[in-house]
């Protein structure tokens, strides 16, 4: 398996503009997560899945986060409108079962000027 | 929901000295405790992680211990090599009613030659 794939890798972006990041988990995980890393706030989960339902969404910074996970093989976080204070890397992370290791993909790192 | 807090922030050491990262968590229902080492650029990585039912677990220079009554946990490296250099991450998850992890805020450890 590829691992954990994110796109884009890098997205600048103006202010106002929608973005969107895509996840593909790995084959036959049931759990996938949603995290922001900033220099301030380290890794900060904004959602997360368990077999494509989303159980925890109280991450999301604001109304202006969404996020879906159509079937079990893609997920998507939309931004809109995107600001300055949204730069940051954003990880997308799926494991499978309990007390198991969550694999994270190498991040789409996301710059609002 | 659950909180975890990471100590210290940064944290310098000499070639073969040990080091030590504590974390404290707040919900006591928590019951997976892992540690993700994420190097400049890349993405985090499992390295070790720990069950509430064992107090300690070793994995050649990189151990864990747990205390539940406290709600704390500590990383302990020995014998640092300058590739330990990395930010350092503590978790913790109720594995038993969903798959929640929650990141403490990291450790950047540098190793001096």
């Amino acid at each position: 398996d590829a691992g954990v794939i994110q796109s884009p890798r890098h997205e600048v972006t103006e202010m106002g503009q929608e973005v969107t990041l895509r996840c593909k988990p790995i084959s036959g995980h049931n759990s996938l997560f949603w995290y922001r890393q900033t220099m301030m706030r380290g890794l900060e989960l904004l959602i997360y899945f368990n077999n494509n339902v989303p159980i925890d969404d109280s991450g999301m910074p604001e109304d202006r986060f969404s996020a879906k996970m159509p079937n079990a093989s893609f997920s998507t976080l939309k931004i809109q409108p995107s600001e300055p204070r949204d730069s940051a890397v954003y990880f997308c992370a799926s494991r499978q079962g309990s007390f198991t290791e969550a694999f994270f993909g190498q991040g789409t790192r996301l710059t609002v000027v | 929901g659950e909180n975890v807090e990471q100590h210290p922030s940064t944290l310098s050491v000499q070639e073969g000295d040990s080091a030590v990262i504590k974390c404290t968590y707040s919900d006591s229902a928590s019951n997976y405790f892992p540690w993700y080492k994420q190097e400049l650029g890349k993405r985090p990585q499992l390295i070790i992680d720990i069950r509430s039912n064992v107090g300690e677990k070793k994995d050649q220079r990189i151990a864990v211990t747990l205390n539940k009554t406290a709600k704390h946990f500590s990383l302990h490296i020995t014998e640092t090599q300058p590739e330990d250099s990395a930010v350092y991450f503590c978790a913790a998850s109720d594995e038993t009613s969903g798959s929640r992890l929650t990141f403490g805020e990291g450790t950047q450890l540098t190793v001096n030659p």
